[in-house]
């Protein structure tokens, strides 16, 4: 079955250092789709990116950079110059396919994420 | 996200008490999800359905139902709450072909 492993339950930081949320997962589809999301203290879950399997080109998006690399079935985010509002939980999640077309997602175990003024 | 809605959006309840959820969409999104939401355990799929009358079970589906009878509504019903379900509850959509997902605001449920 899918499964995706996010290692690091809690990371603290200090304001304007980098920091690196790892994810790891397993699938036995040949075609999927990598997602984080953020989860802020108001409790809504933000939408950051989405990865086809077949695009292994790193994304940068302002501070905000993606490492995928499907040789080791990980997809990392690292956040340069880390900033207090970047405080959140972080979940990365998998696409499962289903015989009706469904695509469930699969999450990990999130990241609690504390930058530190 | 303005296109869901989750009702409703905080509730305590009794053990043994039978307790509705309900999700509303205006995307008009064939898919629909129910996930619950616990430390140390991310979200984790409880029923979802691929079109009206059309559900199936997810990983943790023990002790939910739900029902699909329209397109835009999607209920999860506890028929007898235990404290083991108290939990955060969120709704997902998504539309055919289409890999983004919209999720409500969430239903914080206690049970007591």
């Amino acid at each position: 079955a899918q499964k995706v492993t996010q290692a690091q339950t809690e990371i603290s930081v200090v304001e304007k250092e980098d920091v690196t949320l790892d994810c790891v997962y397993e699938t036995r589809d040949t075609t999927y789709y990598l997602f984080w999301y953020k989860q802020p203290p108001s409790g809504e879950l933000v939408f950051l990116i989405r990865r086809n399997s077949f695009d292994e080109q790193n994304e940068i998006s302002g501070r905000y950079s993606w490492n995928f690399q499907k040789s080791t079935s990980s997809f990392n985010f690292t956040i340069t110059a880390s900033q207090v509002v970047d405080s959140a939980v972080y979940f990365c999640a998998l696409s499962e396919a289903t015989i009706q077309g469904a695509q469930k997602l699969v999450f990990g175990q999130g990241t609690r994420l504390t930058i530190n003024p | 996200d303005a296109g869901i809605t989750q009702s409703p959006r905080h509730k305590v309840t009794e053990t043994g008490t039978p307790v509705t959820l309900r999700c509303h969409q205006t995307e008009n999104h064939r898919y629909m999800y129910w996930y619950r939401q616990d430390p140390g355990h991310g979200l984790r799929l409880i029923h979802y359905s691929y079109g009206v009358k059309d559900t199936d079970k997810g990983e943790v589906s023990d002790g939910y139902s739900v029902s699909r009878s329209k397109t835009e509504d999607f209920l999860l019903t506890l028929e007898s709450a235990t404290s083991s379900q108290t939990s955060v509850y969120f709704c997902a959509t998504r539309e055919t072909g289409l890999y983004g997902y919209t999720f409500g605001s969430g239903t914080r449920l206690t049970v007591v």
